[in-house]
């Protein structure tokens, strides 16, 4: 059964750059039929799909967040990251990694716990 | 984008008894080549991450209890769970899949 693990820190401060590594085990980035995707949930606005990226490498990412959103894969670690730049407070949220099941932009059938990310000075 | 809407927002319902969960997107999530819905139903209890329950509108993943069945079509769905269990109480989410990932807004169920 694949499992996935965020990890990064905790606290960014304002303008700078959100990175967080989503670990797979189980199960292997370069499986076919897979995206690899990263969402966030706030009391705010609730469950947002960040964007995913495939083991090519193709990538596609929310347009609300496309400017700053970078998502990248290491098949040789079996991870995926995920960057997001000029980070303000509304971008504090619990950070989920998932996998998403290749159909049209795919549904998510397995999660990470999840990481908080606080966005303060 | 496709607006997810989920009623009520919040529902208390008697041990053994019925719940329903109604979603609906603002536009048909049916894909006319294959006459399949692109929506998906996951149930987040407090401190964990989303757990798939349904895919296409009414498929049950693995391992997910027969109590939890999913139906409609086109715009209109509904989460039904028949016989409510202590263990039931979570919130409930649709996701469309059809063009881009949008979520409902979330359903808190709770026991009467």
């Amino acid at each position: 059964q694949v499992q996935l693990q965020e990890s990064g820190p905790g606290l960014v401060k304002p303008s700078e750059t959100l990175s967080l590594t989503c670990t797979v085990s189980g199960g292997s980035v370069s499986e076919n039929n897979y995206y690899w995707s990263w969402i966030r949930q706030s009391p705010g606005k609730g469950l947002e799909w960040i964007g995913y990226i495939y083991h090519s490498g193709t990538t596609n990412y929310s347009p609300s967040l496309k400017s700053r959103v970078t998502i990248s894969v290491d098949t040789s670690k079996n991870h995926f990251s995920l960057k997001l730049s000029s980070v303000t407070a509304a971008d504090t949220a619990l950070y989920y990694c998932a996998r998403q099941v290749e159909v049209h932009s795919g549904f998510f059938d397995s999660w990470g716990q999840g990481t908080l990310v606080t966005v303060s000075s | 984008d496709i607006v997810m809407t989920q009623s009520p927002d919040s529902l208390a319902v008697s041990l053994g008894e019925r719940a329903t969960i109604t979603c609906k997107s603002s536009q048909s999530l049916l894909y006319n080549s294959n006459n399949k819905n692109y929506l998906a139903w996951y149930q987040q209890k407090p401190g964990q991450p989303p757990k798939l329950l349904i895919s296409w509108a009414s498929t049950r993943e693995s391992g997910v209890p027969d109590r939890f069945s999913g139906g409609g079509s086109g715009t209109d769905f509904t989460l039904t769970i028949s016989s409510l269990q202590a263990e039931d109480v979570a919130v409930y989410y649709c996701q469309q899949y059809y063009d881009w990932v949008t979520f409902g807004q979330g359903t808190r169920l709770e026991i009467k």
